[in-house]
């Protein structure tokens, strides 16, 4: 059955380190997320991509934050200067443009990012 | 804005027990409710969902059942089995076409033999 993969599945950096974390999509699937769970709270959403642009944002993803779809297959998240705060779980969704299905996200089973 | 609000954890429970997590929304439209599980080192997985007033979600055993007149959405298992054990996460979204999850913090189940 296909799945999102993401990784590296746990990640260490130095505070105001640049992080790449990487997601694989389902491959028919036309809509990415992006969410982060900070230990003991809830899921938070992050951003979402369509059509190779950024559809909608929250006020967590500032100008620290960025997503890339490079090339067909990876789903990019960049953090360009990590603060402490920013240690979470990090997970990517996608889902298909279907309408029947429109609400069914598929996750990847997470990156933590710890920040030191 | 949109929120969710479920039970806090800890749930802990013997096995064939009843199970039910409270969760409850604030929307200013008229959303589709879910419930997702998290086994441990695994990724979110949609359980159930409901997409309008009155309709229940099910699967394995789990249910759910959307109820407008009190903006709830409860989980409920007949009798749970120590494979249930995980994080449950309740969650709205209000459509359109990015459908964009707001969930709850999550409610940690563990089920004993």
């Amino acid at each position: 059955e296909p799945e999102v993969t993401q990784t590296p599945s746990h990640q260490v950096t130095q505070m105001g380190q640049e992080v790449i974390l990487r997601c694989v999509p389902i491959s028919n699937h036309l809509y990415f997320y992006w969410y982060r769970q900070i230990l003991g709270q809830k899921v938070e959403f992050l951003v979402s991509f369509y059509n190779n642009e950024i559809s909608e944002k929250s006020e967590i993803f500032d100008d620290q934050f960025s997503v890339e779809r490079p090339d067909g297959s990876n789903f990019t998240l960049k953090i360009r200067s990590t603060k402490l705060e920013d240690s979470a779980m990090y997970f990517c969704a996608s889902r298909t443009p279907l309408s029947v299905r429109v609400h069914e996200q598929f996750f990847g089973p997470g990156t933590r990012l710890t920040v030191l | 804005g949109d929120s969710v609000t479920q039970m806090e954890g800890p749930v802990t429970l013997s096995e064939e027990a009843f199970l039910t997590i409270n969760c409850t929304y604030t929307a200013t439209g008229y959303p589709s409710l879910f419930w997702y599980v998290q086994y441990p080192g695994e990724g979110l997985q949609l359980l159930l969902k409901a997409t309008k007033a009155d309709d229940k979600g099910s699967n394995k055993g789990f249910e759910a059942t959307y109820r407008k007149e009190t903006t709830s959405f409860h989980l409920e298992k007949g009798s749970v089995q120590v494979s249930d054990s995980a994080v449950y996460f309740c969650a709205l979204s209000e459509g359109g076409s990015q459908g964009n999850l707001i969930f709850g913090k999550g409610t940690k189940l563990s089920v004993k033999p």
